[in-house]
Formats: C-alpha cells, structure tokens, sequence
C-alpha cells in the first residue's frame, strides 16, 4: 500500500534559519500529497497539498514540491519563526481509499529565538 | 465563525466507565471522522461517516462507537471495551466539491482514564 517515510526528528533551528522536513512517498500512481501542522496542544491543521506531479504547494511561507523523479515531497521554509515551532506531518492518501490518509508520523520542529 | 469544536479539551473517567467525546462543525460538512493520537505515533482513524445516518469503520474501531443522527455533529463513545483509552482524539471534517482527504480538523480532546 501507499506509505510516507518522514525525517526523524526532533528538528532545533534559530531564528531566520532555512528549513527542511524530508518526506519520501511509496504510491501506486500519483496520489496528492499533504502537509499538516500541529501547534502544542492542538489539533492538526491543513498547511499545503499538491495535486499531481510537478505542483508546488505553498502558504505560510512553506512551500513542497510533488517530484515524481525522486518520490519526494520535502517541506521548505526560507526563514522559520518562533511561531513555526510545531509538528510537521506528510500525509498521502491509502492505496483504495477514497477518503483514508496515511499519516508520518511527525518531526518536532523547534525555532529558538 | 465556522469551524470544528470539540469539547472538552481535557476530560478525565476511571476505568470501566463509558465516556462521549463531542464533535461539531457548522461548516455544513458531509464527512466527518475521528482519529485517535498517540505519543510519536501518526494518526489512526477509528470511525468515518459520509453522511448522516451513515458511518464505517476506521482501522482501530473495536471498543469504540459513533453516531450520526445530524449533519454538524459526530459524537464518539468510548466504551469500557476499549483497553487503552488514554489518547488524543481528534475530529475532522472534509469540505463538500473537495477531495474526501482534504481534512480540516478540531482543536483535540485529551482524555485520559485512570
């Protein structure tokens, strides 16, 4: 089935630094693919998806490319905040579904001011 | 302002006692779904309803039950059943015209048994 592979965290960055969360996909075909948030405390939040192959989701300043070539969907960030400390979660849809995702399973990011 | 709320945040029961967790939305959402959260762990889905008077079940639904009698709301029992309740539970909902896996979740329920 389909799965996501998600960098293990937890990621420390300072203020202003660059930011990559890896996420590498197993599909059959080219399902979209999401990035969900959680705050402390809360509940998850829809960041960015990419519907085919070759998009580029992006809000917040985030931004992830759906690469085919690599089965790659990697979440960027120029220059994180304080406020971006969260967990990050890839998400793809299960193989059959039409309605259930397969979650990774979180990488912790903490930005220091 | 539309949105998902869930209530309690915190909800705390001893052992062997049934307790209903709160789901609605006025977002006028036909799907709806609740997840179960675990410490490092993604998310599981237990129940899932379409439509009113319609639900399935998720991947991990034993000692759980839902009911669907209205659109906006989606309420999920834990039963005594369930040998290790102690969890986050998240709702969600998907929006009418999207994809069914673009999911808008709910502010969470901590519960935890003792």
């Amino acid at each position: 089935g389909n799965s996501v592979t998600q960098m293990e965290g937890p990621v420390t960055l300072s203020e202003e630094a660059f930011l990559t969360i890896n996420c590498t996909y197993t599909a059959t075909g080219y399902p979209s693919l999401f990035w969900y948030v959680q705050y402390p405390g809360e509940g998850l939040q829809l960041l960015l998806k990419a519907t085919k192959a070759d998009d580029k989701g992006s809000n917040k300043g985030f931004e992830a490319t759906y690469r085919k070539e690599t089965t790659s969907f990697h979440l960027e960030k120029g220059s994180v905040q304080v406020s971006d400390s969260a967990v990050y979660f890839c998400a793809l849809p299960e193989r059959g579904s039409n309605y259930k995702l397969t979650f990774g399973k979180g990488t912790l990011l903490t930005v220091n001011p | 302002d539309g949105g998902i709320t869930q209530s309690p945040k915190y909800l705390f029961r001893k052992e062997g006692q049934n307790v209903t967790l709160s789901c609605e939305q006025n977002l006028n959402h036909d799907a709806m779904y609740w997840y179960r959260q675990d410490p490092g762990q993604g998310l599981r889905l237990i129940y899932y309803s379409q439509i009113v008077n319609d639900f399935q079940k998720g991947d991990i639904a034993e000692g759980y039950s839902v009911s669907r009698e209205k659109k906006e709301s989606f309420p999920l029992t834990v039963t005594s059943a369930q040998k290790n309740p102690t969890a986050f539970y998240l709702c969600a909902s998907s929006p009418p015209g999207t994809s069914l896996h673009e999911q808008y979740f709910g502010p969470g329920t901590r519960l935890t048994v003792t």
